[in-house]
């Protein structure tokens, strides 16, 4: 099984409509983050949270929010969805205590009409 | 902001190459990531070095902190290596967290 599930992989809603991506780890890391990725520009960090009750904004975290709900999940919310916001959108993970490398989930496809 | 420049943006080249990927940054850092993300959209972490160099099979990584400059190697290139490789760097600074990202490299092996 994916140590860092994203749900759902593939996702087209209509402008106006609230989204909720969500993301699980199983690797028992403290850091998650959220990151999306638009062609010829590269991911880009939009929240990240060091633990449940610290979470911090990205370099383009307008028009999104975020939950950390436990050590093991952390959503992403699209309040009222726009189209520039269709993109392909990371969940990762990782353990600064030794080794800061992340792990990614798999990615959703968010599609906005 | 730290920026993160690499080259060539399209790598097209025969099996068996040897292929160089270049990261360069603007802000002094205390380690650079390579990642590679497949076809298929999946990304996965191949380096995280702070100095010197670094091997994992056909894939060598180097680092150069004073000239804030770091190549991706990989050498006898196969088809099955053709993927988009990103160099990152963490924050300089600030107790912040994230990665700031290349635009990565788009790598083509032709058999």
């Amino acid at each position: 099984d994916a140590d860092v599930t994203q749900t759902p992989r593939n996702r087209i809603t209509k402008t106006g409509k609230r989204i909720m991506l969500e993301c699980s780890q199983t690797k028992g890391h403290d850091r998650m983050y959220w990151y999306r990725q638009d062609p010829g520009l590269g991911l880009r960090l939009i929240y990240y949270s060091f633990d449940v009750k610290d979470i911090n904004k990205g370099e383009i975290s307008d028009g999104y929010s975020v939950s950390r709900q436990a050590q093991a999940k952390f959503s992403l919310s699209l309040e009222s969805a726009i189209p520039n916001q269709t993109a392909l959108y990371f969940c990762a993970t990782s353990d600064w205590s030794g080794n800061p490398t992340q792990y990614f989930g798999p990615g959703t496809r968010l599609t906005v009409l | 902001k730290n920026e993160v420049e690499q080259s060539p943006q399209n790598l097209t080249a025969q099996e068996g190459e040897f292929i160089t990927i270049n990261c360069s940054y603007s802000v002094g850092i205390s380690a650079l990531h390579w990642l590679q993300q497949h076809p298929g959209g999946g990304i996965v972490s191949l380096f995280m070095l702070s100095s010197g160099k670094k091997k994992h099979g056909r894939l060598i990584a180097t680092i150069n902190i004073q000239e804030k400059h770091s190549s991706l190697h990989i050498t006898a290139s196969h088809p099955r290596d053709s993927a988009v490789y990103i160099c990152a760097v963490p924050p300089s600074g600030g107790g912040a967290d994230g990665l700031t990202f290349g635009k990565g490299t788009h790598l083509i092996i032709q058999p």
